[in-house]
Parts: C-alpha cells; sequence; structure tokens
C-alpha cells in the first residue's frame, strides 16, 4: 500500500462546479499535511497547508481528518484556471521527509 | 528572480556518463529538498539539507547519487554510471527554518529533466 494515495481521476467538471478531492495516508504519526497544485510540465506549487481545525483560501477548503487519515480539498466554482494537477503531501514522522501523492488531474470546461 | 533556480533545465546523457545538477535556494531560505519526478507520479524525495548537513535520505538515492552543500547555500546533486531508468526530472526545492506548520512549507525549481539514451 502506498503512503499517500489519491484518486487519479481525470475529473472533469463544467465551470463553475464545485468538486472535491480526497487523499489517504497510511502513517498516523504524520505530522504536517499540505496540497499542492503542479501544472502540465511545470513544477509543483504549494496551494495551502491543511490544517487540524481545517482551512478556507477564497474558493478552496480543505479539511484534516487525523481519525479516519484523509485530507480533503474542496474547490468552489470552478474556474478554467484551476485546471491542473493537485497533489496531496505528507509530512511522515518528526523529520523533513515528505510524500507525495501522485496527484489527481482535473479539467475544467466552459 | 529571487526563486529557486536549477541548472541546466535539460540534460540529455549517454548511459554510463555522469551527470550534476545545480540547484540554488531561495538566498534565506536554509532547508533543502532534492525530489525525482517520473510522468504519472508524484515527486519522490531523494534527500534533504539543513544549512550543510545532509540529514535524510531515501533508499531510492543508491550509491550512484550523491548529493552535497558544501557552504549551505547551493546544492549539487551528482549520478554517476547512468542508466535509462535515471530519465525522470529532478526538482530542488527550498523552506524556510520557522516554527509551526509553515516550517514544512516547500518552494520549487523549475526541474532540470534527465533524459539517459
Amino acid at each position: 500500500r502506498k503512503e499517500v494515495e489519491q484518486d487519479p481521476g481525470p475529473f472533469n467538471v463544467p465551470e463553475g462546479a464545485t468538486v472535491a478531492f480526497n487523499c489517504t495516508y497510511s502513517n498516523s504519526a504524520s505530522q504536517s499535511f499540505f496540497w499542492y497544485r503542479q501544472d502540465c510540465r511545470k513544477e509543483p506549487k504549494l496551494l495551502m497547508s491543511v490544517y487540524s481545525s481545517g482551512n478556507e483560501d477564497g474558493r478552496f477548503t480543505a479539511q484534516l481528518n487525523r481519525a479516519s487519515q484523509y485530507i480533503s480539498l474542496l474547490i468552489r466554482d470552478s474556474k478554467l484556471s484551476d485546471s491542473a494537477t493537485y497533489l496531496c503531501v505528507v509530512r511522515s514522522g518528526g523529520g523533513f521527509k515528505t510524500i507525495f501523492g501522485a496527484g489527481t488531474r482535473l479539467f475544467v470546461k466552459a | 528572480d529571487t526563486g529557486v533556480s536549477q541548472d541546466p533545465r535539460h540534460k540529455i546523457t549517454k548511459r554510463g556518463q555522469n551527470v550534476t545538477f545545480r540547484c540554488d535556494p531561495i538566498s534565506e531560505h536554509n532547508r533543502l529538498y532534492w525530489y525525482r519526478q517520473t510522468l504519472g507520479q508524484g515527486p519522490e524525495f531523494l534527500t534533504y539539507f539543513q544549512n550543510e548537513a545532509q540529514l535524510e535520505k531515501s533508499r531510492l538515492l543508491s550509491d550512484r547519487f550523491s548529493a552535497e552543500r558544501p557552504k549551505g547555500s547551493f546544492s549539487t546533486l551528482e549520478i554517476q554510471r547512468t542508466e535509462q531508468g535515471d530519465s525522470a526530472m529532478y526538482l530542488c526545492a527550498s523552506s524556510l527554518d520557522r516554527t509551526g506548520q509553515s516550517a514544512y512549507e516547500q518552494y520549487f525549481g523549475p526541474g532540470t529533466r534527465l533524459t539517459v539514451t
């Protein structure tokens, strides 16, 4: 079993739709959680950190469920520019090693 | 440009040759990471430096791979006796030494794409 698992998609949604991605992690000692966005043939860019209480940044909401070991990302009012691969990232244990999921591809269509 | 930079951006080499990549982190960042990414996968952690000290190393980093950060600023990743399976994007990231979750927020360079023929 992979340490971090994501639904690879692709998710095809119309503009204005709400879309949610889930990610599960296997190491219960994981300490930090993030969502990154990666455009085709570009480097990953930090989208948001995920805090225990959940957090929101504009149209994006991230949630953490430690008991079930999953994190989620909700995108409201999808824009064409949201089309990208969304990477779930977990810091494993007490060090600095970070584990990336394989990513979920999102296509937003007009 | 004050972001993470990597050089070269592309490298084509023949099997068995040695290659070296360079990463210049964001200037005030003292933490530096190397990753490898292949098509359809997320980045895979290779190694991590805090200043000049290499503190973590993945099992993926075989004895053909070595990374250095001699003065705690730029870093190099060398692959000796390259194999076709080494073809990938090599990404460097840096982060700032601070407290809390933001200490682990990483900023990536554009990567070096390696093709081994």
